[in-house]
């Protein structure tokens, strides 16, 4: 499968505790994206990566928030201090920077549940 | 990001073709249109865009009105995996800028068998 990856697919955690999402970029592409969906909305931009780079960040990305891509391949989103709110899925997506308007292609997501 | 409009829900019925409006009254010049779908419990998947022409793919034709202020997502031939939320999409080519998709909430496309 060259498509991009997520794991965990489904987590399940208790308020208050960290949870850490990992994702794997399709090959060689060079941006890397993150949102998150809640149920009956369409995804919302959390920050993007260009290479190793992070290039911009979101308002809805709280200080509990973090997200890494520490060699310009794969990626890390950290929730720390979860809230019931922070239930969501997260996706990541990724995309090769090119002239002709770069298509952005979309795992699966991880869903997380924070009770 | 300009804003496009489309509508909550659409039903068709299965084997017939599907025309999704796009309404994007405030597009640039250099804006292209995307479209995205969603199944359910999946991450989006792209469809096709385009910048003036119509365009073509193995999923989907992208009809695009001359003055650019909407646009057209047909599927030819609908089946019940086309079931889905369709996204429209506007998203500018900055070479180095934020490039992320802006997500409206779409059309709910409900396919009857």
């Amino acid at each position: 499968d060259t498509g991009v990856s997520q794991n965990p697919r489904h987590k399940i955690t208790k308020r208050g505790q960290n949870v850490t999402f990992r994702c794997d970029p399709i090959s060689e592409h060079n941006r890397l994206y993150w949102y998150r969906q809640t149920l009956g909305q369409g995804p919302e931009f959390l920050t993007y990566f260009q290479n190793e780079a992070q290039l911009e960040k979101s308002r809805l990305l709280s200080d509990r928030f973090s997200a890494e891509r520490p060699k310009g391949s794969f990626s890390t989103l950290e929730i720390q201090r979860t809230e019931q709110g922070d239930s969501a899925m997260y996706l990541c997506a990724s995309s090769l920077l090119q002239s002709s308007g770069n298509t952005i292609y979309f795992g699966e997501g991880s869903w997380l549940t924070v009770v | 990001d300009a804003k496009t409009t489309q509508p909550n829900s659409m039903e068709s019925n299965e084997e017939e073709p599907v025309h999704l409006p796009c309404n994007h009254s405030t597009i640039s010049g250099t804006d292209y249109i995307h479209w995205y779908r969603q199944l359910p419990s999946q991450g989006p998947e792209y469809v096709i865009h385009g910048l003036t022409s119509n365009v073509n793919n193995r999923m989907a034709s992208l009809a695009i009105a001359e003055d650019r202020k909407s646009s057209t997502l047909i599927l030819h031939r609908a089946t019940l995996r086309d079931a889905a939320v369709y996204y429209c999409i506007l998203r500018g080519y900055s070479g180095g800028g934020a490039d992320g998709l802006t997500f409206g909430k779409g059309t709910h496309l409900i396919i009857q068998p």
